[in-house]
């Protein structure tokens, strides 16, 4: 089945060490997100990838950065995390803009 | 830009009774609209959507929702809820025909119980 898969689904980070989370997809779509979400909230767009093209939310901290190497995978860097970074990131992924968007199961980060 | 609100925050039902979750928007051009759901520790999964056409949606698991513009309303409803439908429920709309992102309500938690 297509799909979109985050790995891994648990993170422990040290404060301040970068750490990097992976979402993958199967259905080869343009658009790729990235959420992040917060205990009984809903999910925050931090940015996302038209094709090659990076689009930057604009209270996005600088923190927060992304790769998107093809068309399959996109990566979330946190360069520095802090303990309010602790929270659901989710990764989803649309044909185009605007079109119903596909999620992935999430990473969970905890940061200690 | 475009505005979701849902009223509710919990909502609280005995098994195999009706429910509804109530969705408002608010935009001044087309809009596209969602029901995603979640349960604990996953990601969102479509309920259904509105895009054009009929404004009575059928999704999964036996969801519907009904595109109202003049109240500017998507409200989702079960005729028989199940324990496992307890979850989060969000509704986010988006603006047709632009680049504009998805904009989530605040969830509303559907809770089933015997």
């Amino acid at each position: 089945d297509a799909m979109v898969i985050q790995n891994p689904r648990y993170q422990v980070t040290q404060f301040g060490k970068p750490v990097t989370l992976s979402c993958s997809q199967t259905l080869n779509h343009n658009v790729m997100y990235w959420y992040q979400q917060k205990s009984s909230q809903a999910p925050k767009l931090l940015f996302h990838y038209y094709d090659k093209d990076f689009n930057n939310e604009a209270d996005t901290p600088d923190n927060f950065q992304s790769r998107r190497p093809n068309t399959s995978f996109c990566f979330l860097d946190i360069r520095s995390p802090g303990l309010g970074d602790a929270a659901m990131y989710l990764c989803a992924t649309s044909r185009d803009r605007p079109e119903t968007q596909y999620f992935g199961p999430g990473t969970r980060l905890l940061v200690l | 830009a475009q505005s979701v609100t849902q009223l509710d925050s919990q909502v609280p039902v005995f098994e195999e009774a009706p429910v509804e979750l109530r969705c408002n928007y608010s935009s001044s051009v087309s809009v596209y609209l969602f029901w995603y759901v979640q349960y604990p520790n996953q990601g969102l999964q479509l309920l259904l959507k509105y895009l054009s056409g009929s404004t009575l949606v059928k999704g999964i698991n036996g969801f519907e929702a009904e595109f109202n513009k003049s109240q500017t309303s998507f409200h989702l409803r079960k005729p028989s809820v199940h324990i496992s439908d307890t979850a989060e429920y969000f509704c986010a709309v988006t603006l047709a025909g632009t680049a504009s992102k998805l904009t989530f309500g605040t969830g509303t938690r559907l809770q089933v119980t015997l």
